[in-house]
């Protein structure tokens, strides 16, 4: 069964930095690219970051980069969201998802419960 | 960027009713277009793929057309359970675009 547990969500203020994690389970990492989507209270869903399944390539949404980096350990299967210089409109509930396949060309089909993070002013 | 517009915004229909949403590229997406279904209080769950392909375990009532710059899903009779906001998303490319929403409700 395939398992995503996003962790790191925080309070932090303005200009601050977070790491997120998500740890993952049940599927062969290396084998699917991931995407971090997030949601703003009340909003609806954003695409942030996306890497491919051997960590070679990633995409960043334009609010985000030079800020946010994605990355992956596939010795601890574990996804990664290290989000600097946090601003309140970064404020959001961050899910991991896993892509239907190697390559970000695919749909998201298993999500995790999501980490909360909010950013004060 | 290709822009990627849900429409309507919002929708209020009976239970066994036949609706239908749409969403719109700005640029054509050939079939890179998913649908997920968020419920409220709920993670977002794949409900359509290749703007047409039903993913597993996902009932027969909805359906996904399109190609292009066009497509819609259509929940073919509506139930209690389908109240939620549907939302499509294109992967022919980065940005990785969402639509805004549909949010569905019961009359």
């Amino acid at each position: 069964e395939v398992q995503l547990l996003e962790s790191g969500g925080n309070l932090v203020q303005s200009g601050g930095s977070l790491r997120l994690s998500c740890d993952s389970s049940g599927f062969t990492f290396t084998s699917y690219a991931m995407t971090w989507v997030r949601q703003a209270p009340g909003q609806g869903l954003e695409w942030v970051s996306t890497i491919s399944g051997s960590g070679g390539n990633t995409d960043h949404a334009d609010s985000v980069k030079g800020r946010f980096t994605v990355s992956r350990d596939s010795s601890k299967n574990t996804l990664y969201l290290q989000m600097n210089n946090l601003r309140a409109g970064d404020t959001a509930v961050y899910y991991c998802s896993k892509h239907r396949d190697r390559s970000g060309y695919s749909p998201l089909d298993y999500w995790g419960l999501g980490t909360l993070v909010t950013v004060s002013s | 960027d290709i822009q990627m517009t849900q429409s309507p915004p919002s929708l209020s229909a009976s239970v066994g009713d036949r609706v239908t949403m749409t969403c719109r590229a700005s640029q054509g997406i050939s079939d890179y277009l998913a649908w997920y279904q968020q419920k409220p209080g709920r993670v977002p769950k794949l409900l359509i793929y290749a703007a047409s392909t039903l993913q597993s375990g996902v009932p027969s009532r909805f359906s996904g057309r399109g190609s292009g710059t066009d497509f819609t899903l259509t929940i073919s009779s509506l139930q209690p359970e389908d109240v939620a906001t549907y939302y499509c998303q294109k992967y022919n490319s980065a940005p990785w675009t969402f639509g805004q929403g549909t949010k569905v409700e019961i009359k």
